[in-house]
């Protein structure tokens, strides 16, 4: 089974800080994963995905990932914070033989920025 | 541009009506899910499909159930809406081709309050 942890429920940075959210993954098998937007009111929007390809995954908006296999980590970094960038972020993982896809979500981090 | 459609962004419904919350994506995907989204509670799955006419319950199914005539066609059927069932409903799509690392398209949710 795989699971998915998103330290921190709400992270407040001001602008221009480093950007920091964590997430944590479960998984018996190599990992897809996943790093998505949700702005207020919106739907979740693709911000970048690991696919076993580079380790450093570059997103849309300057963000980044990497995937740490020995941490079994996959933490999205952005090196300056800006005002739109205060969102809910989501980090989700499948794994290779998954039927169907299916993607397991963690609990979300609301990003907050302060000027 | 590929694209998930829900029918509605914000929709006010009485307690006791029969409510629909439909969505259309035109990737000919084969896989459909919808989920509530709750302060604090994440992503909740309610149902998924993996085909047309076929469904499976997903973490919370009570109190709802779905359609799936059409593969591009996924409705949501609230049979006796609830004020617990004020919601934010996020729809989403994936296709089963490929090994897993394709992810969602999410379509821009349904904000449903029921009084």
């Amino acid at each position: 089974a795989q699971s998915v942890t998103q330290l921190g429920s709400h992270v407040s940075v001001s602008e221009g800080a480093l950007v920091l959210l964590r997430c944590n993954y479960s998984s018996s098998v190599p990992p897809y994963l996943f790093w998505y937007v949700q702005y207020p009111n919106q739907g979740l929007q693709l911000l970048l995905k690991y696919t076993s390809a580079a380790t450093l995954v570059k997103g849309i908006n300057g963000f980044e990932a990497e995937f740490k296999k020995s941490e079994t980590s996959f933490h999205l970094t952005k090196p300056s914070a800006h005002m739109s960038d205060a969102a809910e972020y989501f980090c989700a993982v499948s794994g290779p033989n998954n039927a169907g896809n299916m993607l397991t979500f963690g609990g979300g981090t609301r990003l907050m920025v302060k000027p | 541009d590929v694209k998930v459609t829900q029918s509605s962004r914000y929709l006010v419904k009485r307690t006791g009506e029969k409510v629909f919350l439909e969505c259309v994506q035109d990737m000919d995907h084969e896989n459909m899910f919808w989920y509530r989204q709750d302060p604090g509670l994440g992503l909740r799955l309610i149902y998924f499909s993996y085909d047309v006419k076929m469904k499976e319950k997903g973490d919370i199914p009570e109190g709802y159930s779905v359609s799936r005539e059409k593969k591009e066609r996924f409705s949501l059927i609230l049979e006796s809406a609830s004020t617990n069932q004020t919601s934010m409903y996020l729809c989403a799509s994936s296709s089963t081709t490929g090994t897993g690392g394709v992810g969602y398209t999410f379509g821009s949710g349904t904000r449903l309050t029921v009084v």
